[in-house]
């Protein structure tokens, strides 16, 4: 069974703050890793989809690197503000090729303070 | 493009009755899922298909449930009978492509189903 781990499961911040989570995957059996953002009564939405170990992405203050050796994701905010409070989801696409497949971790929740 | 368009948005419907949820993909999009949200288990996985056809059906929980895509632009989910322990929120997404940097899923509003 592939387990996809977030953590933490919430976090609380300030506004100006910079904050990262943590998305840990089997490294073995490993295609992709996603990460979506979900903000509530809405739908997940994609932030990031990576593929090579060692990549790096960004999209204005939110960041994303990614360990396939190691099986983990990080996911950097710079600068919190309160619309950034949502939940951020990762999700691991197992397998040696192309499915489709996404295993979900269970999210971690932030809530920016003003 | 509207996105994803997905069919009631909530259904609130009794033990034993049968629920249809429905869904549109984004037009050109050849990957279509269906995904449960629970508070327990969060965004399981229930079925996707490609070009119409089923793939993986592994995440459907029970013969209570099934799934169609007669075509490329409608898919329904169908619980029959219903019981409380579905309630949930059901999900409908659709992809351009399975996997690398073009796969992301771009989700509908959901489905909120409550069995009484």
């Amino acid at each position: 069974i592939l387990n996809v781990e977030q953590s933490p499961q919430s976090l609380h911040v300030q506004e100006g703050d910079s904050t990262n989570f943590t998305c840990s995957f089997p490294s073995s059996n490993f295609y992709a890793l996603h990460w979506y953002r979900w903000e509530t009564a809405k739908s997940p939405e994609a932030l990031f989809v990576m593929t090579l170990n060692g990549d790096e992405k960004k999209k204005g203050r939110i960041s994303a690197t990614l360990n396939t050796k190691e099986g983990y994701s990080y996911l950097y905010i710079k600068g919190s503000q309160p619309e950034d409070s949502a939940t951020y989801l990762c999700a691991s696409s197992p397998g040696s090729g192309n499915t489709g497949k996404l295993i979900f971790g269970q999210g971690t929740t932030l809530q920016v303070k003003p | 493009d509207a996105g994803v368009i997905q069919s009631p948005r909530h259904e609130v419907t009794e033990m034993g009755q049968e629920v249809t949820l429905r869904c549109k993909p984004i037009s050109g999009h050849d990957y279509l899922f269906w995904y449960r949200q629970t508070m327990m288990r969060g965004l399981e996985l229930l079925i996707y298909f490609n070009n119409n056809v089923p793939i993986d059906d592994s995440g459907m929980p029970e013969d209570r449930f099934s799934a169609k895509m007669p075509n490329a632009s409608f898919s329904t989910l169908k619980i029959q009978p219903s019981e409380p322990r579905d309630s949930a929120v059901y999900f409908c997404a659709s992809s351009l492509s399975p996997g690398g940097t073009q796969s992301e899923q771009y989700f509908g509003p959901g489905t909120r189903l409550t069995v009484t």
